[in-house]
């Protein structure tokens, strides 16, 4: 079974700085993938970024940066500059490696919510 | 990029009746979606994968009988809360995943089901 452990208590950032959301991961499966969606007041869910747990590199996606420390089952997201419109609920999720043909069903974390001051 | 269409984005029912929500790829086919749900400041629970041309697979807890999915198109599954009660007022989520290589899931933007 995967499990995904976000405790960090609400989260608060000033402007212009950086953050970073912690999650950590288990998982008896050899590869997996591991998600993280934005969740703004509206209820929508935004996808950020994807990191493949045999990618060699932490993923980057313009200001999100994945922190992917294999060995510790972490993978916390570095949101860089912080604007006001990053204020939402940040959800780790993890699932299977994203490729063609691949089940794509994702357990969710309990979610973090990020907080961006003036 | 892949888009996901849900409707209603929000309905209120009374308690007894049924409601029905559409989930929609606009720009891609979808073989398999996703049925979550999501209660205030809580994540979101899987509640069922939607199969094209096949019978949904429903998550240990999930009344199939209550939840009715289908899937009768590549671009549209339909979930159905039947005999709705106030414990499912709820926030329902699909989703479906891009073709390709590397695509992520792509989401909804959700329908809030009030019943009162």
């Amino acid at each position: 079974a995967q499990k995904i452990t976000q405790t960090q208590p609400g989260m608060f950032v000033q402007e212009k700085e950086a953050v970073t959301l912690d999650c950590t991961y288990d998982t008896s499966d050899p590869s997996y993938g591991l998600f993280w969606y934005k969740q703004p007041s509206s209820g929508e869910m935004i996808f950020l970024i994807y990191q493949g747990s045999y990618d060699q590199q932490n993923a980057t996606e313009g200001r999100y940066s994945l922190n992917f420390q294999k060995a510790r089952k972490s993978a916390n997201l570095v949101i860089s500059a912080s604007q006001l419109g990053d204020s939402a609920m940040y959800f780790c999720a993890m699932g299977e490696v994203v490729r063609s043909g691949a089940n794509s069903k994702l357990t969710f974390g309990k979610g973090i919510t990020l907080s961006v001051r003036p | 990029g892949a888009v996901v269409s849900q409707h209603p984005s929000w309905v209120i029912c009374k308690s007894g009746t049924s409601v029905k929500i559409e989930c929609r790829s606009l720009d891609f086919q979808a073989t398999t979606m996703f049925w979550y749900r999501q209660f205030p400041k809580q994540s979101l629970m899987l509640m069922a994968t939607s199969n094209e041309g096949s019978k949904a697979t429903y998550e240990q807890g999930v009344e199939k009988d209550k939840f009715l999915i289908n899937h009768a198109s590549l671009t549209l599954s339909t979930l159905t809360v039947t005999s709705a009660h106030p414990e499912d007022s709820s926030f329902y989520i699909c989703s479906a995943r891009g073709q390709g290589e590397g695509s992520p899931l792509h989401f909804g933007n959700g329908t809030r089901l009030t019943v009162t």
